[in-house]
């Protein structure tokens, strides 16, 4: 009864290989994130959906490719690996309030380790 | 871009001191949420603060929101080897549909 879960967990893989990451989140909430974290810890958002819209596409290679089949999931895919890749990519959701107390928690996933060769 | 400031990048102390981390914007925020990643895990959401000089604790943990709502901190009193952990300040901005982490602390405590 995993909130939000990803696969795989780790990843290995030559340069200019092509990889997918999923993520899918049993939590009923309706807007999902990728986020990539480096070797010291910064965490900086690639994408958002919300109800499998697009919502946030902050600057990042376009050799990355998210895709939203529906509300529970959200994949990515990653083109022609490079080395500066490497890093721990997090899925996290969140439920999107527009009005009342506003608490947007996001909810991580255990992270995919991704390592490139 | 607007952008979250956290020092210190690195802290260690010794079981039983106190730790302070701080977070800084130049602008006001809607609120501001705090993380914790433990080694090796993911971030795990601790609390929000949404008013203005808020201040709200979790045992050992206590986290302030400023008057002006640009900064804020989280302080452990007693440190304790459970603590050890990356711990993160997130703020939203009224414009933005996203968080804005800051670039975390990592806390070592020795034994």
């Amino acid at each position: 009864d995993t909130a939000v879960s990803q696969t795989p967990k780790y990843l290995v893989t030559q340069m200019g290989n092509d990889k997918s990451i999923k993520c899918e989140q049993n939590l009923g909430h309706d807007t999902m994130y990728w986020y990539k974290q480096d070797s010291k810890k910064f965490l900086k958002i690639m994408f958002s959906y919300n109800n499998k819209e697009l919502i946030i596409n902050e600057t990042v290679p376009n050799r990355f490719s998210p895709k939203s089949p529906d509300k529970a999931h959200l994949n990515l895919h990653i083109n022609s690996l490079e080395l500066g890749d490497s890093a721990v990519y997090f899925c996290a959701s969140s439920l999107y309030r527009t009005s009342g107390p506003y608490q947007e928690t996001q909810y991580f996933g255990p992270g995919t380790r991704l390592l490139v060769l | 871009g607007q952008q979250v400031m956290q020092i210190p990048q690195y802290q260690h102390v010794q079981e039983g001191e106190d730790f302070t981390t701080y977070c800084n914007s130049s602008t006001t925020l809607s609120n501001i949420q705090w993380y914790k990643q433990r080694p090796g895990g993911h971030p795990v959401f601790l609390i929000q603060l949404v008013k203005s000089g808020e201040v709200k604790k979790q045992k050992r943990l206590t986290f302030q929101f400023g008057e002006a709502k640009k900064n804020s901190s989280l302080h452990i009193t007693a440190t304790q080897t459970t603590d050890v952990g990356t711990y993160f300040c997130a703020g939203r901005y009224s414009s933005a549909r996203q968080l804005t982490f800051g670039s975390g602390t990592q806390l070592t405590v020795l034994p």
